[in-house]
Formats: C-alpha cells, structure tokens, sequence
C-alpha cells in the first residue's frame, strides 16, 4: 500500500445519503485516480487529476464528484445520484506517467 | 478507447508448477503494461511491468512478456508457492491523448495454488 492511506475501511450509509472517501499520498505523486471495483470484476476508473486544482472524468463519473485542493489529497464524494454505490472502491497515485500505485481501498455499502 | 481482455478467469495448478496468464488489448498505440495482484480485501499491488520498447522482463518467478505484433502479452510465475494464490489484473496504457494517460485493466484471473 505504501505511502497511501484511504478511510475508513469500511463505510456503511443510508440511500439518498452523500458520503465522503478520504484519500491521502505522501508520495509527492502528481497524479490520483480513483477506481470502482465490483466483485469478480476488474476497476473502472470514476475520476483522475494530473495537478492540483484540476481533474478529469473517467469512464464511470456520473454519481460521484471530487476535489484536489492538495497534491497529497484526493477526496471522491458518493451522492445520492449514483444509482449503484456499493462497492469496493480505490484510490491509486503516480508521477502521471506510468505506474500508479494503489492505496488499501474502502469497501462501502449502501442500504 | 482501449479493450483488454483477460484470460484464464480462473487457474488452479499444484505448488511448484508454473502459471501462465495471457491478455491481448486493442490499441496499437499502448506502450505500458503492468501487472498487479490483489489479495482478498486489499488493494492491487504493482509486481512487475513492460514497456513497449522491450520484450521480457524478468524478477525472480515473474517473468513478462510482449508479443507487439499480436498485441498480447502474459505474465509467467514459476515455482508457485501457496503465497501467489490471488487475484491478478493486467493493463495496458494509451499514449497520452491531451492530458490524459490511463490504464485499461482486463477482468482479473484467479490464481490458486494448491498445496
């Protein structure tokens, strides 16, 4: 997991509830990314950010928002649009370049 | 976009056999691929990559290989140990369109080694 933390671990809420995914590098990582993860599936990206202050969609964005105040911080908000959101969800961090590294991810369930 | 696509979805061989999963992706214009393994309620972990430019890289029981041609490459663990039994992504990164530089994962392939 090296230099990135995710919490909580696990994460329980209500339907029609926002939650917050707290994601953090001490890497000096430029790049973050933040994965979904469905059982027996492999990840699809939701959002990724190359630099502060800015980020782009992935494949998977509708639902959720992010924000990249800080380099080390990359925080995914779940809202109450996505339709899905239980789910093991990821976040990873590179130079922006090749490789992205993977923080121990947050399994969380909606009910 | 990119496609990869993973196969076996499931293997099973007898400790200390070898193992053998193959991805082929879609975008000739790739030149990164990685493989991770994913242990039960973890986060993948990075443990060996290849870049376009080379055909075989190799790290002690890990080996991957390139085919560029056929746009297909696989990983090889030797020797298997009951410790290698996990779930292992391959990817495959596009040259950057803009500002974008992504990875594509394929579905994951459940290796079990038996003791």
């Amino acid at each position: 997991d090296g230099g990135i933390t995710q919490s909580p671990k696990y994460l329980f809420r209500k339907e029609g509830q926002n939650v917050t995914l707290s994601c953090e590098q001490n890497l000096n990582h430029d790049a973050m990314y933040w994965y979904r993860q469905d059982p027996g599936q492999g990840l699809r990206l939701i959002y990724y950010s190359q630099i502060v202050n800015d980020f782009q969609k992935g494949d998977i964005a509708e639902g959720y928002s992010v924000s990249r105040e800080k380099k080390e911080s990359f925080p995914l908000t779940v809202t109450s649009a996505q339709k899905n959101p239980t789910a093991f969800y990821l976040c990873a961090s590179g130079t922006g370049i090749h490789e992205q590294y993977f923080g121990p991810g947050t399994r969380l369930t909606v009910t | 976009g990119e496609n990869v696509e993973q196969h076996p979805s499931t293997l099973s061989v007898q400790e200390g056999d070898s193992a053998v999963i193959k991805c082929t992706y879609s975008d000739s214009a790739s030149n990164y691929f990685p493989w991770y393994k994913q242990e039960l309620g973890k986060g993948p972990q990075l443990i060996i990559d290849i870049r376009s430019n080379v055909g075989e890289k190799k790290d002690q029981r890990i080996a991957v290989t390139l085919n560029k041609t056929a746009k297909h490459f696989s990983l090889h663990i030797t020797e298997t140990q009951p410790e290698d039994s996990a779930v292992y992504f391959c990817a495959a990164k596009e040259r950057p369109s803009g500002s974008a530089r992504q990875l594509t994962f394929g579905s994951g392939t459940q290796l079990t080694v038996l003791p």
